[in-house]
C-alpha cells in the first residue's frame, strides 16, 4: 500500500532557529499533501494543503511566513518552521492521498518538535 | 462545510466488554467517513472507512462501524475489548474531491482495564 515517510521523527531546536520537516511519498506520486499540527491530548488541526508546483493553501489563523511549505516534486513536501519559539513545540503530521487509487489518506509517522 | 463531533473524550471499558465510540458528522454532500487509531507519539492508522455501498463497514482488529444517514452517525464498535485497544481514536470526514483534506473530530481516548 501507499507509504509516506516523514523525517525527522524528533527534533529539538533553540528559539530563533529554523527547522525543516520532510514528507515523502515512497511508492506513489502525491500532487497534494496535507500538514497537520497536534497539541498534546488534542486532535489534528489542518494547517495547510500543499500542492505540487504551486503555492500552499493555508488554513485561517496559520502564519504563512512562519510555516513555510514547499512542494517542489510529486514525492516531496517540506514544512519549515522559521524563527521557532517554544509555543511552536508540537507534533506535526503530514498526509498524502494517492490520486490513482482511493484507499484513504496515508499519514507520516509524525515529527515531535521541541523548541527550547 | 464539514465537521465531526465525537461524543465522549474518554471511554473506559473492561477487557472483554463491548467498545462503543460515538461519532456524528455534518456534511452538505454525501461524506466519506473514517476511523483512525493513534498510539502515543505515532502517526495514524486507518481502522476502516465508508465511501459508498454497504453501510456496515468492517475494519482491522475486529472493529466495525455503521453509517446511518438518518442519524448522521458513524459509531465505532468492537464486541470484545482487548488491552491492546487502549489508544486514541479519531473519527474523520472528507469529500470525494481531489485535494480535499480530512477533517478530524477531537478524538476519544479509550482505556481498557483488566
Amino acid at each position: 500500500g501507499a507509504v509516506v515517510s516523514q523525517h525527522p521523527s524528533r527534533v529539538i531546536c533553540k528559539s530563533g532557529t529554523s527547522v525543516k520537516i520532510e514528507c515523502r511519498s515512497l511508492d506513489f506520486q502525491a500532487t497534494t499533501m496535507f500538514w497537520y499540527r497536534q497539541f498534546p491530548k488534542q486532535s489534528l488541526m489542518l494547517m495547510a494543503t500543499s500542492n505540487e508546483g504551486s503555492k500552499a493553501t493555508y488554513e485561517q489563523g496559520v502564519e504563512k511566513d512562519k510555516f513555510l511549505i514547499n512542494h517542489a516534486s510529486l514525492t516531496l513536501s517540506t514544512l519549515t518552521v522559521t524563527s521557532a519559539h517554544p509555543e511552536d513545540s508540537s507534533f506535526y503530521i503530514c498526509s498524502a492521498r494517492d490520486p490513482l487509487s482511493y484507499d484513504g489518506y496515508t499519514f507520516g509517522s509524525g515529527t515531535r518538535l521541541t523548541v527550547v | 462545510a464539514q465537521s465531526v463531533t465525537q461524543l465522549g473524550s474518554h471511554v473506559s471499558v473492561s477487557e472483554g466488554a463491548l467498545v462503543l465510540l460515538r461519532c456524528n458528522y455534518s456534511s452538505s454532500v454525501p461524506p466519506y467517513l473514517f476511523w483512525y487509531v493513534q498510539y502515543p507519539n505515532q502517526g495514524l492508522q486507518l481502522l476502516l472507512k465508508y465511501t459508498t455501498g454497504a453501510t456496515l463497514v468492517k475494519g482491522i482488529n475486529g472493529f466495525e462501524a455503521e453509517f446511518k444517514k438518518s442519524e448522521t452517525s458513524f459509531h465505532l464498535t468492537k464486541p470484545s475489548a482487548h488491552m491492546s485497544d487502549a489508544a486514541e481514536y479519531f473519527c474523520a470526514v472528507s469529500l470525494n474531491q481531489a485535494g480535499t483534506a480530512l477533517i478530524f473530530g477531537k478524538g476519544t481516548t479509550l482505556s481498557v482495564s483488566s
